[in-house]
């Protein structure tokens, strides 16, 4: 099956630091990949949707210059949470979808716990 | 706009007690998908099904059922004589057909099933 990883597993950073977490697809190419937030027992919540070579789209409420992510490749994307804040500590998931088979499955990556101190 | 409910947010049995985790959708697509997910404590997400909104054959694979109703926009989600390692966090979660096909997820029903 396809598979997307996710490093780092685990951040601790303090306040005011960004903090870089990677995406990656490693057995398809993914033309599509989303990003989504999830709170201690909250439900997942979605970021931005991120297509290779073109600017992410973000959701509303969702702070661009806070939340900066870049598809550079069809294997690779990165979303860096700049001057990170407590607020910002959370569970950070990606998912990415394949472009060419027409598949409708996001295939999800294990999750990138953040803490900021 | 699209919306999921799972009205349930914990759920206790006792082993090998069946469980039903209800799922409600509100979408105004015609042509959509369903998707159940289950999330374990190590927070990774398992994919469990997907179905398109033409396609209201019930499915069943092993212990697991489900049961999409169109005529009343639920997709619940069935786990026959439940294990321990059906603890879990569930979700059901919905997508467009067309465009992006982004998840809306809803918020999750918590099962704990006790030996």
């Amino acid at each position: 099956g396809a598979v997307v990883s996710q490093h780092p597993s685990r951040v601790i950073c303090k306040s005011g630091t960004s903090v870089k977490i990677e995406c990656r697809s490693l057995d398809f190419q993914a033309t599509t990949m989303f990003w989504y937030r999830q709170f201690p027992k909250k439900s997942l919540m979605l970021m931005a949707t991120s297509n290779e070579g073109s600017k992410a789209t973000y959701e509303q409420g969702v702070e661009k210059d806070k939340f900066l992510i870049n598809h550079a490749s069809l294997t690779l994307s990165t979303l860096t949470v700049t001057s990170a804040h407590p607020e910002d500590s959370s569970f950070y998931i990606c998912s990415a979808r394949e472009g060419s088979s027409g598949r409708h499955e996001q295939f999800f990556g294990p999750g990138t716990r953040l803490t900021v101190l | 706009a699209q919306k999921v409910t799972q009205a349930q947010t914990e759920i206790s049995v006792v082993e090998k007690e069946d469980v039903t985790l209800d799922c409600v959708y509100e979408t105004r697509d015609t042509t959509y998908y369903l998707f159940w997910y289950k999330q374990p404590p190590s927070g990774e997400l398992v994919f469990l099904i997907r179905r398109n909104s033409f396609d209201e054959q019930n499915e069943i694979s092993g212990r697991y059922s489900w049961n999409f109703q169109k005529s009343t926009s639920s997709f619940n989600f069935t786990i026959t004589a439940s294990q321990v390692v059906d603890s879990a966090v569930y979700f059901c979660a919905l997508s467009e057909a067309r465009g992006a096909q982004k998840l809306v997820f809803g918020q999750g029903t918590r099962l704990t099933i006790n030996p």
